[in-house]
């Protein structure tokens, strides 16, 4: 079985301070991970993705991940937040014998001035 | 690359209408194709599954015959809500996928379904 847990439903942090937005995740097999990004009315971008390859996953717009098997974590990390991170962040797996997707809750980033 | 286009963005229309959504994948191909419906404030609900050519894999409460998925090539795939209702009203997101349960899932930016 598959699921996934996001451990804070809401973060708010100040503008150039770390954002770190937890997930754990449990997988039957191997799995694939992704972290999406959502702003308001619109689609889910693409951040990293985790597919066995190196466990910590760079990014685009300085995200990045570290998978950790032993504690079963994927936890999203950028070093200096910026008011144009403010938005809703998902979690996601995926592994062999799934067609589909499996989210987490949602994690809604708040940056402050 | 990877881009998803969806149309239309905003519908708004009159109970007992029918509405089409649009999904393409511009730049690659999508041997899978996923319909999810988004409710304020909350995670995607995955609604239908479809790969081209064959009749799309429906989630356990989704009516087909309400939400009929077409999937007829490896760049379209369409979402018609038949004779909509204000109950239907919400966020309805497309993804593509080319390849396996290991690559990413492309979305479109949604559309917001109004029916008054």
């Amino acid at each position: 079985a598959q699921s996934v847990t996001q451990l804070d439903s809401h973060v708010s942090v100040s503008e150039g301070t770390p954002v770190l937005l937890r997930c754990n995740y449990s997988s039957s097999y191997s799995p694939s991970l992704f972290w999406y990004v959502q702003h308001p009315n619109k689609g889910l971008q693409l951040l990293l993705k985790y597919t066995s390859a190196a466990t910590l996953v760079k990014g685009i717009n300085g995200f990045e991940a570290e998978f950790k098997k032993s504690e079963t974590s994927f936890h999203l990390t950028k070093p200096s937040a910026h008011m144009s991170d403010a938005a809703e962040y998902f979690c996601v797996v995926s592994s062999y014998g799934y067609n589909k997707l499996i989210f987490g809750a949602g994690t809604r980033l708040a940056v402050h001035p | 690359g990877a881009v998803v286009s969806q149309h239309p963005s905003r519908v708004i229309c009159k109970s007992g209408t029918s509405v089409k959504i649009e999904c393409r994948s511009l730049d690659f191909q999508a041997t899978t194709m996923f319909w999810y419906r988004q409710f304020p404030k909350q995670s995607l609900m995955l609604m239908a599954t479809s790969n081209e050519g064959s009749k799309a894999t429906y989630e356990q409460g989704v009516e087909k015959d309400k939400f009929l998925i077409n999937h007829a090539s490896l760049t379209l795939s369409t979402l018609t809500v038949t004779s909509a209702h204000p109950e239907d009203s919400s966020f309805y997101i497309c993804s593509a996928r080319e390849g396996g349960f290991n690559q990413p899932q492309h979305f479109g930016d949604g559309t917001r379904l109004s029916i008054l």
